[in-house]
């Protein structure tokens, strides 16, 4: 069964773009999710989607926004890009992001903002 | 206040020994869900073992075993017979219950695992 595929693996953008990160979830998996990582602030929680829907969200921005489509695949989108947003973006997947569900991830995109 | 605790930044090991990765959590929620992820230089995070708040025994997967001690708040990452190839972050997790969406992980803010010959 292949894992959480995200893409790309690395990007590079300047401040004032925008981009878009794609995930990809295990097959049969409904429930996505987001995690920015930096050196400074760990592991944070961007959002989860579920059947379509966002039903959480981070303590983020609203330039930070995601959607999921109708096969689960989910892309997030980071607009008006700031030097602060240079991380490596995780996305992990569950079958239906019940509390016993274990969470995997995929191997990140390193995103890089000059 | 921090949700997850890991006070060990970086942790040396020999080869063949046994480590244990410390991790200690703060929550009311009765029904939660503990979590240790390896991270290695690729960037992948890594599943390695869950504990339910309510599971009787101490979850084991392989070569890890969680020691989960609920009334101490504490769920350390014990790793027998160490590998070279164990070498890399390890994050200790939460999932609790009344976030609003299963989902949501809560992490530490690390443990840098280091194993030598």
């Amino acid at each position: 069964k292949a894992g959480v595929t995200q893409t790309p693996r690395y990007l590079i953008k300047t401040r004032g773009q925008q981009v878009t990160l794609s995930c990809s979830p295990i097959s049969g998996h409904r429930s996505v999710s987001w995690y920015q990582q930096t050196p400074g602030q760990g592991l944070q929680f961007l959002f989860e989607y579920f059947s379509e829907t966002q039903r959480n969200k981070g303590n983020f921005p609203g330039r930070f926004s995601g959607r999921q489509f109708s096969n689960s695949r989910s892309e997030m989108n980071v607009s008006t890009l700031e030097l602060g947003d240079s991380a490596l973006y995780l996305c992990a997947s569950s079958p239906g992001g019940g509390i016993n569900e274990k969470l995997f991830f995929g191997s990140g995109t390193q995103l890089s903002v000059l | 206040a921090q949700k997850i605790t890991q006070t060990q930044p970086g942790m040396f090991v020999q080869e063949k020994e046994a480590v244990t990765l410390d991790c200690t959590y703060d929550t009311s929620d009765p029904s939660y869900g503990l979590f240790w992820y390896k991270q290695p230089s690729s960037g992948e995070m890594i599943f390695l073992i869950y504990q339910g708040s309510y599971d009787q025994q101490n979850a084991t997967e392989g070569r890890y075993s969680l020691n989960f001690q609920k009334a101490r708040k504490s769920a350390n990452l014990v790793i027998s017979a160490s590998q070279l190839g164990d070498s890399a972050m390890y994050f200790c997790a939460m999932r609790e219950v009344n976030t609003g969406t299963a989902s949501k992980l809560t992490f530490g803010t690390g443990t840098r695992l280091q194993v030598t010959l």
